[in-house]
């Protein structure tokens, strides 16, 4: 069965303290792997898609990479503003579903 | 990215009434719109997948005569509450991918249904 698994399910950071998100997947095919924003009350916000291991994506303080079994979104000095859900999500080669993992809740504290 | 427009951004209904839920994407033609939902501090839940012209697909335990989807156009999906009750609210979201773009989809802003 395909799944996604976020860790940890909440991430407590002081400004400027670099940490790293995980996504672990198990897929039949991987077609794709994306990382999402959300804010309370808002739509996730899309940052980036990873195709194949050994890909990075950068944007700004966030780092994505993607092994074989698993994503990590790093950050780096986060800011305050960082402070927000990170989705993680796949989409398999056969079919239309993206598969979402339950987020982790990071808070970035001045 | 591209944009996806949902409105309302938020409902109040009676109870037994019906509300409709749009899904737009401005910039670019979509062939299929995902519908989730929302509760509080959790995930995304996948209720449907509705395909332009054709009925939608409804994830297991998803009344399909409860939520009513139509994807009418390569820009427009609509999700229709019917008869709403009070555990019908919650956190609704549609998504959208560009049928000639790349893989990932985009949001729309969510809307948030409260059944009284």
């Amino acid at each position: 069965e395909d799944q996604v698994t976020q860790s940890p399910e909440a991430l407590r950071l002081q400004e400027g303290e670099s940490s790293s998100l995980n996504c672990s997947y198990t897929v039949s095919g991987l077609r794709g792997l994306f990382w999402y924003r959300q804010d309370p009350g808002k739509g996730p916000e899309f940052l980036f898609t990873l195709y194949s291991a050994g890909e990075e994506k950068e944007k700004e303080r966030l780092k994505a990479t993607l092994t074989k079994k698993e994503s990590f979104l790093h950050i780096t000095a986060p800011k305050p503003e960082d402070s927000a859900t990170y989705l993680c999500a796949v989409r398999t080669l056969t079919g239309n579903q993206f598969y979402f993992g339950t987020g982790t809740s990071l808070t970035v504290i001045p | 990215g591209a944009v996806v427009s949902q409105h309302p951004s938020r409902v109040i209904c009676k109870s037994g009434t019906s509300v409709k839920i749009e899904c737009r994407s401005l910039d670019f033609q979509a062939t299929t719109m995902f519908w989730y939902r929302q509760f509080p501090k959790q995930s995304l839940m996948l209720m449907a997948t509705s395909n332009e012209g054709s009925k939608a697909t409804y994830e297991q335990g998803v009344e399909k005569d409860k939520f009513l989807i139509n994807h009418a156009s390569l820009t427009l999906s609509t999700l229709t509450v019917t008869s709403a009750h009070p555990e019908d609210s919650s956190f609704y979201i549609c998504s959208a991918r560009d049928r000639g773009g790349p893989l990932e989809a985009f949001f729309g802003q969510g809307t948030r249904l409260t059944v009284v």
